[in-house]
């Protein structure tokens, strides 16, 4: 199927452990981008990638780490997680005439 | 950097009112802008958009209209239909990026 896809879907971890939160596109767009959304904050982005092995930060990215050796994949690592970390993470993409789309989310919880 | 205040919610309406929801930005230069929906449980979705003054986007029954001196770009929608429950977002980008306010949720009651 075309579009974008995150795995899991939903994920339960402890404080301290790392966690990998997966994001694949099939539109070998350039840009990808990494958001949390939290009640109150709307969507604040971590991350963005122009291209393979082209990252830089956004507005949160503390706690985070991220890797885009392909194009299509663009994984988003929580080295040590913390309950702060509790969210909803989506992965976009930007295509032509200026949208962005997004992935159905991962609801992460840190206990 | 660009940002947005939106109208708070959450908004409670019944079928077939009417919908405004106000937004305004601050932004350098001249920025495109957008309304993303999301709906329970998913990912945001594109709405509508603008890209220059003046310019009325629209989409299942929603209008935005991009008002460069007033820096706004207000959604409406004439007649709400239980299906259009959901978290709205104003977004205005100057490049690659969206900058998102904090959503305003809807809820529209049968």
């Amino acid at each position: 199927d075309a579009g974008i896809t995150q795995s899991p879907r939903y994920k339960i971890t402890e404080t301290g452990r790392q966690v990998t939160l997966m994001c694949h596109q099939t539109w070998s767009h350039s840009y990808m981008f990494w958001y949390r959304q939290d009640l109150g904050h709307g969507l604040r982005l971590i991350y963005y990638s122009a291209a393979a092995d082209i990252t830089d930060k956004g507005e949160v990215p503390d706690g985070y780490v991220v890797s885009r050796s392909k194009t299509e994949n663009f994984p988003l690592t929580l080295e040590s997680a913390t309950r702060s970390q509790t969210s909803v993470y989506f992965c976009a993409t930007y295509g032509s005439y200026n949208e962005q789309f997004f992935g159905p989310g991962t609801r992460l919880t840190v206990l | 950097g660009d940002s947005v205040t939106q109208m708070e919610g959450p908004v409670t309406l019944s079928e077939e009112a009417f919908l405004t929801i106000n937004c305004t930005y601050t932004a350098t230069g001249y920025p495109s802008l957008f309304w993303y929906v999301q709906y329970p449980g998913e990912g945001l979705q594109l709405l509508l958009k603008a890209t220059k003054a003046d310019d009325k986007g629209s989409n299942k029954g929603f209008e935005a209209t991009y008002r460069k001196e007033t820096t706004s770009f207000h959604l409406e929608k004439g007649s709400v239909q239980v299906s259009d429950s959901a978290v709205y977002f104003c977004a205005p980008s100057n490049d690659y990026k969206l900058s998102f306010g904090a959503g305003t949720t809807v809820t529209v009651r049968a």
